[in-house]
């Protein structure tokens, strides 16, 4: 069956440069989550949405970092004028609910490298 | 603020010896704790989520249980091909008293098992 999935797997950019991540959530969930991991850091929350809303965005570092989502499913995670220690793998979630309870299955991730 | 901590960080088993992973966590209302695996260049796989103090799961060799301050991830006879990082997670709880899914991990444990 169709799991979570992100594009691209890799991605290499030059510091200052816009990159945009890609989420596709398993079919009729309707939460999507953004989570960065960092070597030696543990999963780190950005951002949830649940439909094309998004209730929380703590997580997000600074302004340079956005993410959308439309129709209630595709999600696009993009980050402006990249820095290295933006350097990470972005990973993507979904859930039937936003409700804490819900299991989230997790995609592949795309490993992020800013030179 | 939640915070989850897992110990150890590594550990290194030989191929039929049997031992725990440990999960603690300083949260205020248990809502429930979820545990993941993470093999090395993918997303985490989910394996079980605990609901309530005295609950146990079990797949194949693994059996999570759950305390009102800790979780246990015990390894029955562990075999190479469970190595991996074995990750927890807990939901934060919004004001209203209900949970919402943005996760609050810990730092995994690393489990190496030599055959």
């Amino acid at each position: 069956g169709a799991g979570v999935s992100q594009s691209p797997s890799n991605k290499v950019t030059e510091k200052g440069k816009d990159v945009e991540l890609r989420c596709d959530p398993i079919s009729g969930h309707t939460a999507l989550y953004w989570y960065r991991q960092s070597l030696g850091q543990g999963l780190e929350f950005l951002i949830y949405f649940q439909g094309n809303s998004a209730p929380d965005k703590s997580g997000l570092p600074s302004d340079r970092f956005s993410a959308e989502r439309t129709g209630g499913s595709v999600s696009t995670l993009t980050i402006q004028r990249t820095q290295q220690e933006d350097s990470a793998v972005y990973l993507c979630a979904s859930s039937w609910t936003s409700g804490g309870t819900d299991t989230q299955y997790f995609g592949p991730g795309t490993r992020l490298t800013v030179l | 603020e939640d915070q989850v901590t897992q110990s150890p960080e590594a550990l290194r088993l030989q191929e039929g010896e049997s031992s725990s992973l440990n999960c603690s966590y300083t949260v205020s209302g248990l809502r429930g704790l979820f545990w993941y695996r993470q093999d090395p260049g993918k997303g985490p796989e989910f394996l079980f989520t605990l609901y309530s103090a005295g609950e146990e799961k079990e797949k194949e060799r693994l059996k999570a249980t759950l305390t009102k301050k800790e979780s246990f991830l015990h390894i029955t006879a562990p075999k190479p091909e469970d190595s991996a990082t074995y990750l927890c997670a807990v939901p934060p709880r919004n004001a209203g008293g209900t949970s919402y899914g943005k996760l609050t991990f810990g730092q995994g444990t690393i489990l190496t098992v030599h055959p």
